[in-house]
């Protein structure tokens, strides 16, 4: 009940084209679903967050789609960038957390944008 | 530069040494973590700290020794590890529960970009 599955493993992309990546969960406690992106030899960084009450959600070239009676989410990412390869992560938390946040994370995608 | 502050950056050390990792953030976050990843693998949870209070303990060996000397900095000691603790150690922070309902709220986890450990 507490995973976090996510596809594609590796997702290749040409340069201007649209990236998506999907997650889907179980547990319908999750209420916060953030997406990080990693870069070789970085920390996690946050890219983007949900919560189940909005269906979509848009940073620049980054939107989430949230399908809140399938249990998915998903990252779409236009205009992909050659900048934008990196690993990417979807996670999901629990609401009513009192002693820190136990974030559930994916498995990753592994995005490669080719010039 | 990311805002959680992590050293040292890369640690070479034999089954027989003690060492420590540091962690440290100005943000006034309340709640820190230590993450151990390993490659092409999502950070998997090791400690929680909340307002300076080991809250949890995802079942991590005694090896590894948690630290939260004040509300800035996180310590990870490290004693007679394996081979198989040669990962990415990976601190983060975030605002913790807040309010007398100890809500946490949306709040994001801050990552440091971690330290590179090897064990010989």
């Amino acid at each position: 009940q507490q995973q976090v599955k996510q596809s594609p493993q590796s997702l290749i992309v040409q340069k201007g084209g649209i990236s998506i990546i999907n997650c889907a969960y179980e547990n319908t406690a999750f209420d916060y679903f953030p997406w990080y992106q990693q870069f070789p030899g970085k920390g996690p960084a946050l890219l983007i967050a949900i919560r189940p009450d909005v269906s979509e959600k848009k940073e620049g070239r980054f939107t989430i789609s949230f399908n809140k009676s399938a249990k998915q989410f998903s990252l779409h990412i236009m205009d992909s960038q050659p900048g934008d390869s990196a690993t990417y992560f979807c996670a999901a938390r629990p609401r009513r957390e009192t002693s820190g946040s136990r974030l559930t994370f994916g498995e990753g995608t592994q995005l490669t944008v080719n010039p | 530069d990311t805002e959680v502050t992590q050293t040292p950056k890369h640690l070479v050390m034999g089954m027989t040494n003690k060492k420590s990792l540091k962690c440290e953030q100005h943000m006034g976050h309340r709640a820190m973590y230590w993450y151990k990843q390993k490659a092409k693998k999502p950070p998997e949870l090791m400690f929680v700290y909340s307002y300076e209070k080991l809250s949890i303990n995802e079942s991590v060996p005694s090896r590894f020794s948690p630290e939260c000397p004040n509300s800035s900095l996180l310590n990870l000691h490290l004693h007679a590890l394996q081979p198989e603790d040669s990962a990415l150690y990976l601190c983060a922070s975030s605002q913790g529960p807040a309010g007398p309902l100890l809500m946490l709220g949306n709040q994001p986890q801050h990552f440091g970009d971690g330290t590179r450990l090897s064990i010989l």
